[in-house]
């Protein structure tokens, strides 16, 4: 089965730049889409389809993938970004939903 | 704007089967993926299956044998059976929409079921 790894934590201080990758097999070849976990809520949809980001989603929000790693850029980061953020593809060779392992994102 | 709500019991038995239902509203069921996803206290998500607007259903490997997801079109409803639950079940469980391209949108609000007797 298809696995995606993310590194369980990434800290940042406020106003920089946050990088979350998701790695996974010739993982540029799938449609990567992140989700942002905020304590007791449901997630919610950043990106979808690699880097595009649904409607209402601040811009500071982007993506990108190519070769086995994608990734997941918030710039200009706010205490307000702290969340569990997860990596999810389908795998077509399966058609099953697939999951990254989440990555908890600490504001300094 | 669709929305979509978990109900069921909250707690269920060792060795009973977990039901649950997510209704929904502000659109049809039809022409998507509809999922039951779930995440122990503190873990990660974990991915149980999906039913199609058809009613073709795949289901996570791992849970196949005690895992079913059927639909009732007439209800805009769909629901999840899980077999046999033991502690290792008790978790917040979601529905969503979707998979493929576009992502997993919306999700509901999760509903919590723990397994205790």
């Amino acid at each position: 089965s298809y696995v995606l790894t993310q590194p369980p934590s990434v800290s940042v201080a406020p106003g920089k730049t946050a990088r979350i990758t998701c790695g996974g097999n010739n993982i540029g070849s799938k449609s990567v889409h992140w989700y942002q976990q905020k304590p007791g809520q449901a997630p919610v949809l950043v990106i979808y389809d690699d880097s595009d980001r649904p409607l209402g989603i601040p811009e500071r929000f982007s993506g990108s993938n190519s070769g086995n790693t994608a990734t997941l850029t918030i710039s200009r980061v706010e205490a307000g970004d702290e969340a569990d953020y997860y990596c999810q593809v389908w795998d077509s060779s399966s058609d099953h939903v697939v999951f990254g392992g989440g990555t908890k994102l600490t504001v300094l | 704007q669709v929305q979509l709500q978990e109900s069921g019991p909250g707690l269920v038995k060792p060795s009973e089967t977990l039901s649950l239902t997510c209704t929904v509203s502000g659109g049809s069921i039809g022409s998507y993926f509809w999922n039951w996803i779930r995440q122990p206290p503190g873990k990660g998500l974990e991915w149980l299956g999906y039913i199609s607007y058809s009613g073709s259903t795949n289901y996570n490997p791992s849970l196949k044998s005690r895992v079913t997801i059927s639909v009732d079109t007439s209800n805009n409803q769909f629901s999840l059976k899980l077999s046999s639950v033991t502690a290792a079940d008790t978790a917040v469980y979601y529905c969503a929409r979707g998979g493929g391209r576009g992502g997993i949108d919306p999700w509901g609000q999760g509903t919590l079921v723990t397994v205790s007797s």
